[in-house]
C-alpha cells in the first residue's frame, strides 16, 4: 500500500501568488514525522520543513508552511507569494517510527511551475 | 560549508562493471542514507546508518553492497552493474533518526 500520495502531477501558480501541494499518508504508528523537499531541474534534493505527529501547531518556515490535518491524514505544504525560483519539483515524505525504522517513504513528487 | 559530498557527479558504466560511488559528510552526522531516484519518482532507500561499523538494508538493497568504517563516509558499492541500476543515487545524513536528512547533490548513472 502506497505510504505517501501527492495527487497533483503537475500544478501552476502566478507569481506572487499562494500555492498549495497536496500530500496525504498512511500509518497505524502514533509518532512520525512529516517532511517536504524540494528538488529543482539542477538535482539537488533540498529540505523545507518539516512536521511531527505530537506538534500542536503546524510547522513554518519563511514562505513556507505544512497545514496538518492529522485526522484527514494529510500534510499540504503552502507556498505564499510564489516566485519564479520556487518552479521545481516537490516532494512529501514520511518517517515511520515504527519498529526502529529510520527510512523516509517519498511520494512520486508535483511539479510545480510559477507563471510570471 | 561542503555538507555531504557525493561523487563522481556522473558516471557510465558497461553491464557487468563494478563501481563505488562515494559520500562523504563533514557535519558529524551519525545516520547515513543511500537512495536511488529513477525518473519521475520519488527516491527509494536502498541502505542506511546508524554509525560506525553498523549498516542496514533498505528497501531496495538488491545489487549493493555498503560499508560504514567511519563517522564521515558511507560508499555504495555496486559489483555488477545491471541496466535496471540506471537511476541516479543520492547520499544524506542527519544528526539524528528523527531530524532532517541533508542531501548530496547527487551521482547520475548509467549502465549501457
Amino acid at each position: 500500500a502506497q505510504k505517501i500520495t501527492q495527487t497533483q502531477p503537475g500544478m501552476f501558480v502566478q507569481e506572487k501568488e499562494a500555492v498549495t501541494l497536496d500530500c496525504t499518508y498512511d500509518t497505524s504508528d502514533p509518532s512520525y514525522g512529516l517532511f517536504w523537499y524540494k528538488q529543482p531541474s539542477s538535482g539537488e534534493m533540498i529540505f523545507l520543513i518539516y512536521q511531527g505527529s505530537y506538534d500542536q501547531q503546524n510547522a513554518t518556515e519563511g514562505r513556507y508552511s505544512l497545514n496538518f490535518q492529522k485526522a484527514r491524514k494529510s500534510a499540504n505544504l503552502v507556498i505564499s507569494a510564489s516566485q519564479l525560483g520556487d518552479s521545481a519539483m516537490y516532494f512529501c515524505a514520511m518517517r515511520d517510527d515504527g519498529a526502529g525504522s529510520y527510512q523516509l517513504t517519498f511520494g512520486k513528487g508535483t511539479k510545480l511551475s510559477v507563471i510570471p | 560549508n561542503a555538507g555531504v559530498t557525493q561523487t563522481p557527479k556522473f558516471r557510465i558504466l558497461k553491464i557487468g562493471q563494478s563501481m563505488t560511488l562515494q559520500c562523504a559528510q563533514d557535519m558529524n552526522h551519525n545516520y547515513m542514507y543511500w537512495y536511488r531516484q529513477d525518473p519521475g519518482m520519488g527516491l527509494k532507500l536502498i541502505y542506511y546508518s546508524v554509525g560506525a561499523g553498523i549498516t542496514d538494508k533498505g528497501e531496495v538493497p538488491n545489487g549493493y553492497n555498503v560499508s560504514r568504517s567511519t563517522t564521515e563516509d558511507f560508499p555504495l558499492r555496486l559489483e555488477l552493474a545491471a541496466p535496471s541500476q540506471t537511476s541516479v543515487y543520492f547520499c544524506a545524513s542527519s544528526y539524528l533518526s528523527n531530524q532532517p536528512q541533508h542531501f548530496g547533490d547527487g551521482t547520475r548513472l548509467s549502465i549501457l
